[in-house]
């Protein structure tokens, strides 16, 4: 994931909002997806965006992007002790299956 | 709808063995892809099979090789294995549809002795 840098440790009040950065390389990347990983677990799809798109809200996340600076965000509204994980940025750069990741911003909530 | 499957869950292996790794994929979905998770390399793309042809394959040795049947089940083999090939080995399914979502299996953990 060399060519996707995401900040490696976020730690946040539980309540507060937390907002997790990401930057890509390839611009033509079409979809710009975020994936969150609990300890022994797989990935879990948290959501996605089209490029063509500046931002998208899903419940309590929303994604910022900005697409001239290559610049994605995920913000977690009203953050709980179960959103503790880490949290995985990804572009898909071609039209085949191939998810390039960055390597995970640590969230760790505190009560 | 079930999730991806992977088996097994957890294998110990020693240097120069030989290891299989199977997944199957969400019901309707063609595609699987593989990727390696480790500290040190983070998440790294193995390959996709797309009705059963490799259309695209990352930067690992050719001991690493997959292969997928009639039913989109896949299984990845890896060769005369090394210390170095201890990992999370993760499987994705997608539809190849609308935004090509990928969704992962929760992997199987390889040691190497």
């Amino acid at each position: 994931g060399e060519d996707v840098e995401q900040s490696l440790f976020l730690s946040v009040r539980e309540g507060d909002s937390s907002v997790i950065n990401c930057t890509y390389t390839d611009s033509s990347s079409t979809y710009l997806y975020w994936y969150k990983q609990e300890p022994g677990a797989g990935l879990q799809l948290l959501t996605y965006i089209f490029s063509n798109m500046d931002m998208k809200q899903d419940q309590r996340l929303t994604v910022l992007l900005n697409k001239k600076d290559k610049h994605l965000s995920l913000r977690i509204a009203d953050t709980q002790t179960g959103d503790s994980a880490i949290y995985f940025c990804a572009e898909k750069p071609d039209s085949w299956g191939k998810l390039q990741f960055g390597a995970g911003t640590q969230v760790v909530v505190t009560p | 709808k079930a999730g991806v499957t992977q088996t097994p869950r957890y294998l110990i292996k020693t240097r120069g063995q030989q290891v299989t790794l199977s997944c199957s994929p969400i019901s309707g979905h063609r595609s699987v892809s593989w990727y390696q998770q480790t500290p040190g390399q983070g998440l790294q793309f193995l390959f996709e099979y797309f009705s059963e042809t490799q259309r695209n394959k990352g930067n690992f040795p050719g001991r690493f090789s997959g292969r997928q049947f009639s039913n989109s089940r896949s299984e990845m083999n890896v060769s005369t294995l090394e210390l170095g090939d201890s990992a999370l080995y993760l499987c994705a399914s997608s539809s190849a549809g609308v935004a090509d979502t990928q969704y992962f299996g929760p992997g199987t953990r390889l040691t190497v002795l």
